[in-house]
């Protein structure tokens, strides 16, 4: 069974730091990964998808990477902003079914 | 972009109740999923669907069933609502094949059963 991991479960940052946030999940079968934005009491907003045979993406200031082969994907936010404090997901796509399977996610404050 | 539309952000329904959850996307995707987020739990699969009147259970099914008369809406009920059905409900989309496309999700409901 697939199970994901993201390390820190919570982290403040000074604004303008930049900061890596670290997802890994124990089967590498994996088709694709995606990293999820979430603000207290909405739902997830999507901010980057990674192909099995990707090794990172970009959008603006965010990076992903992904070595599927050791089951790890950072996700690196460059000059951090207060706008920016949220809990990010990271969910792996595996199996037939191709069912979505989150992680434990990492709550970002920035602070001024 | 595509929208997934929730059609409640909060409700509050009495132990017993049927309820309705709906979901409607704008994109013509081919698959939709209700999730269920609870502190500590994370993010569980409730139901999920192929196509129109199919229906596949997930992780957590008991308790609920999913209608999808149309391709582009999904809609989860809970045939006698529960305390412990008290949780936000995420609602999310995606074209075909699933495993090579991003999922899209809604702003999500927010369920309270008293």
């Amino acid at each position: 069974k697939q199970e994901v991991t993201q390390i820190p479960a919570a982290l403040s940052v000074p604004e303008g730091e930049n900061l890596v946030l670290n997802c890994s999940f124990t089967d590498s079968a994996i088709y694709n990964l995606q990293w999820f934005r979430q603000d207290p009491g909405k739902g997830l907003t999507s901010l980057l998808l990674i192909q099995s045979s990707q090794r990172e993406q970009t959008s603006g200031r965010l990076n992903a990477s992904l070595d599927k082969s050791s089951g790890r994907s950072t996700l690196y936010i460059a000059a951090s902003q207060p706008g920016d404090s949220a809990t990010y997901l990271c969910a792996v796509i595996t199996g037939t079914a191709s069912k979505l399977t989150f992680g434990t996610g990492t709550r970002l404050q920035v602070t001024l | 972009d595509v929208k997934v539309t929730q059609s409640s952000r909060y409700l509050v329904k009495r132990t017993g109740e049927k309820v309705f959850l709906e979901c409607v996307q704008d994109m013509d995707h081919e698959n939709m999923f209700w999730y269920r987020q609870d502190p500590g739990l994370g993010l569980r699969l409730i139901y999920f669907s192929y196509d129109v009147k199919m229906k596949e259970k997930g992780d957590i099914p008991e308790g609920y069933s999913v209608s999808r008369e149309k391709k582009e809406r999904f809609s989860l009920i809970l045939e006698s609502a529960s305390t412990n059905q008290t949780s936000m409900y995420l609602c999310a989309s995606t074209m075909d094949p699933p495993n090579l496309y991003g999922y899209t999700f809604g702003s999500g409901t927010r369920l309270t059963v008293v």
